[in-house]
């Protein structure tokens, strides 16, 4: 399974835009790129997913670089719902089974 | 709300005790996961069943099974419990789960187990 690398956290002020990174060097061809979102006390919740082009949705922005070793998850205004563990995640080939790392934990500040 | 059921939502028992989850999928949806979340190891997944096949496997104990019926839903036998495996377990459901379209995961609610 191909890993991520994510920060532990990151902070932002209420209506700014986020901007969260991902790393993942040794992405195969027919990965995907997932993130995921996990509020306190619920379950893990879509956020977007993208193979090679940027990707758009009411929630979110996914910018791919174009060798696809890193990838950007953009909020475009924080609000304090945003707060949460994000999480970067490769599915590979023959599955989708997700394999969660330690995610990116988001402070978001009125 | 995702769509997926889990019953129960809180289960408490006790070591060496057996104890099933149940979890419904959102209709029309082929593939069941199961996920287990605990404070010192995170969200691990623990096994997919791809309309009633398992389809892959991952740090399942061998003291754990599961299986997904004709109706697809599946259920999470847990036995000889221990301590350690009081966790929120999670199931999820997906469209299809085979790779090939990188397949969206809905969540469940999560079955909150504590071992005594």
């Amino acid at each position: 399974d191909a890993k991520t690398t994510q920060p532990n956290s990151m902070e932002s002020n209420e209506e700014e835009p986020v901007h969260l990174p991902c790393n993942h060097s040794t992405i195969s061809g027919t990965d995907y790129i997932h993130w995921y979102r996990q509020l306190p006390s619920q379950g893990p919740e879509y956020v977007i997913h993208g193979l090679t082009s940027n990707v758009n949705n009411r929630m979110a922005s996914l910018a791919i670089a174009e060798d696809r070793k890193s990838s950007t998850l953009i909020l475009h205004r924080a609000t304090l719902r945003d707060a949460a563990v994000y999480y970067c995640i490769l599915t590979s080939y023959n599955t989708d089974k997700l394999i969660f790392g330690t995610g990116t934990r988001l402070q978001v500040f009125p | 709300d995702s769509g997926v059921t889990q019953t129960p939502k809180h289960l408490i028992t006790a070591t060496g005790q057996r104890v099933t989850l149940r979890c419904s999928p959102r209709s029309g949806d082929l593939s069941v996961y199961w996920y287990q979340q605990s404070l010192d190891q995170g969200l691990q997944f623990l096994i997919q069943y791809y309309n009633g096949e398992e389809r892959a496997k991952g740090n399942i104990l061998e003291r754990f099974s599961a299986q997904q019926f004709p109706d697809l839903h599946s259920e999470l036998n847990l036995s000889s419990l221990e301590l350690g495996d009081s966790a929120l377990y999670f199931c999820a459901s997906s469209r299809s789960g085979t790779g090939q379209v990188g397949d969206t995961q809905y969540f469940g609610p999560g079955t909150r187990l504590t071992v005594l």
